[in-house]
């Protein structure tokens, strides 16, 4: 089974705050996504990585940045965190790119930013 | 840019009915897949549909599309009280990123 993991369930910080979402997959996917999810607005993707060392805005990157130095990892960086931010945050990996096959999810980590 | 709407917003029934969900999308697509998600948590996958199929089983799911309408369904039979979560559906867009509704809320009463 596939197993894609996050550093933290709950996160609590600061106004200004440089966050760190750590995400890490076992299946040697190529792919890896992060998303937003609010109330009403459903998932929004932040940033995704089609290899190594690659990385690609998508939807709503304003505010964050993303580092994949290795295959199985994926960070979200958020530089100094606003109250706007504050949102729960999944991470997904997947064998091909975009949206031709399943994705699969972390467990995501609900981030308070106060 | 929003892809896939479902329809209803908020189901309620009773464990043992039926529970049938809604999708609509805007463009053509050559899948579309369906996930849950319980309170919390991440998305689960579901079941995926290739644009060349009309219905799919997994289950007590059944899924049905029909790319002429540009719309699917999510039928969940005899449903329990763990089928309690939101659904949500799931198409790429033109540039293969995917893209997800705002999801169904299904509640089962036991």
């Amino acid at each position: 089974d596939v197993k894609v993991t996050q550093s933290s369930r709950y996160l609590v910080k600061r106004t200004g705050e440089k966050v760190f979402l750590e995400c890490v997959q076992d299946m040697d996917h190529e792919n890896m996504f992060w998303y937003r999810q609010d109330p009403g607005l459903g998932l929004r993707l932040i940033y995704f990585s089609y290899d190594v060392k690659m990385k690609e805005k998508g939807d709503i990157p304003e505010g964050y940045s993303v580092s994949r130095e290795k295959k199985e990892r994926f960070s979200l960086i958020l530089e100094s965190a606003s109250t706007n931010q504050t949102s729960m945050y999944l991470c997904a990996s997947s064998y091909t790119q975009g949206g031709r096959e399943t994705q699969y999810f972390g467990p995501g980590t609900r981030l308070l930013v106060l | 840019s929003q892809q896939g709407e479902e329809d209803p917003q908020a189901l309620s029934i009773q464990e043992g009915e039926n529970a049938t969900m809604n999708c609509s999308y805007k463009t053509s697509i050559n899948n579309l897949q369906w996930y849950r998600q319980n309170s919390g948590r991440g998305l689960v996958h579901l079941i995926l549909i290739r644009s060349n199929e009309r219905e799919k089983h997994s289950g007590r799911l059944r899924v049905t599309l029909d790319t002429s309408k540009k719309s699917s369904s999510l039928l969940i039979t005899a449903s329990r009280a763990a089928d309690t979560a939101s659904y949500f559906c799931a198409t790429p867009d033109n540039t293969d990123k995917l893209i997800f509704g705002t999801g169904t809320r299904l509640q089962v009463f036991p």
